[in-house]
């Protein structure tokens, strides 16, 4: 299995700032991805972290305002750029180590932005 | 495409009770199906787990059986505790995607 860690795990942000949340998997993984979770609901997935590459962003979901990157196989940061209220929510990095293998979450970083 | 329906919540049981989570899917081939927990205030934990048909996944005293037939992956718990109460999310890895998709969530509450 895999551990997950996230930085912060949560902050209060003013509107228009950005925030850099931070994922550090304890052991090489294949796929790395970030989710937000809104209040209440399920997981939407924001993108694919791509290692030395820019990631794959889903529908719905783009660079300028979630750039995401990935040095390495065990580190990734996704930027909340330019913030307003409705991007608070949680945001979770989850990571796999194979196509079919199981897929691990960290415990989320909780936003608020007023 | 791919899909993942489960019971609408909030699902309430008086402790020792008896749980079950109804989950269905819809999905091309074998997918391979998961139960995530949620904990309050913290990210979600795999739970258990199935890769193929007739498989039960087991864990913490929860099960699931993976029924092709049905195309169901139901959670269920013989006595539950007041710890248990939590989120739970049925997911499914479709044969050859790289993306979970995740039914809504069921929220359970567990009351002394």
């Amino acid at each position: 299995s895999a551990v997950i860690s996230q930085k912060p795990s949560r902050d209060i942000c003013q509107r228009g700032t950005s925030l850099t949340i931070q994922c550090q998997v304890d052991s090489q993984v294949t796929m790395m991805f970030w989710y937000r979770q809104q209040p209440g609901q399920s997981l939407t997935l924001i993108a694919t972290a791509n290692q030395g590459s820019e990631a794959t962003y889903e529908s719905g979901f783009v660079i300028d305002k979630f750039p995401i990157s990935r040095p390495n196989l065990t580190f990734s940061t996704l930027t909340v750029s330019n913030m307003s209220p409705e991007d608070s929510s949680i945001y979770l990095c989850s990571g796999r180590g194979g196509f079919q293998e199981t897929q691990y979450f960290g415990p989320g970083t909780r936003l608020l932005v007023l | 495409g791919d899909s993942v329906t489960q019971m609408e919540g909030p699902v309430t049981l008086s402790e020792e009770a008896f749980l079950t989570i109804n989950c269905t899917y819809t999905a091309t081939g074998y997918p391979s199906l998961f139960w995530y927990v949620q904990y309050p205030g913290e990210g979600l934990q795999l739970l258990l787990k199935a890769t193929k048909a007739d498989d039960k996944g087991s864990n913490k005293g929860f099960e699931a059986t993976y029924r092709k037939e049905t195309t169901s992956f139901h959670l269920e718990k013989g006595s539950v505790q007041v710890s248990d109460s939590a989120v739970y999310f049925c997911a499914l890895l479709a044969a050859g995607s790289y993306q979970l998709t995740f039914g809504k969530g069921t929220k359970l509450s567990v009351i002394p």
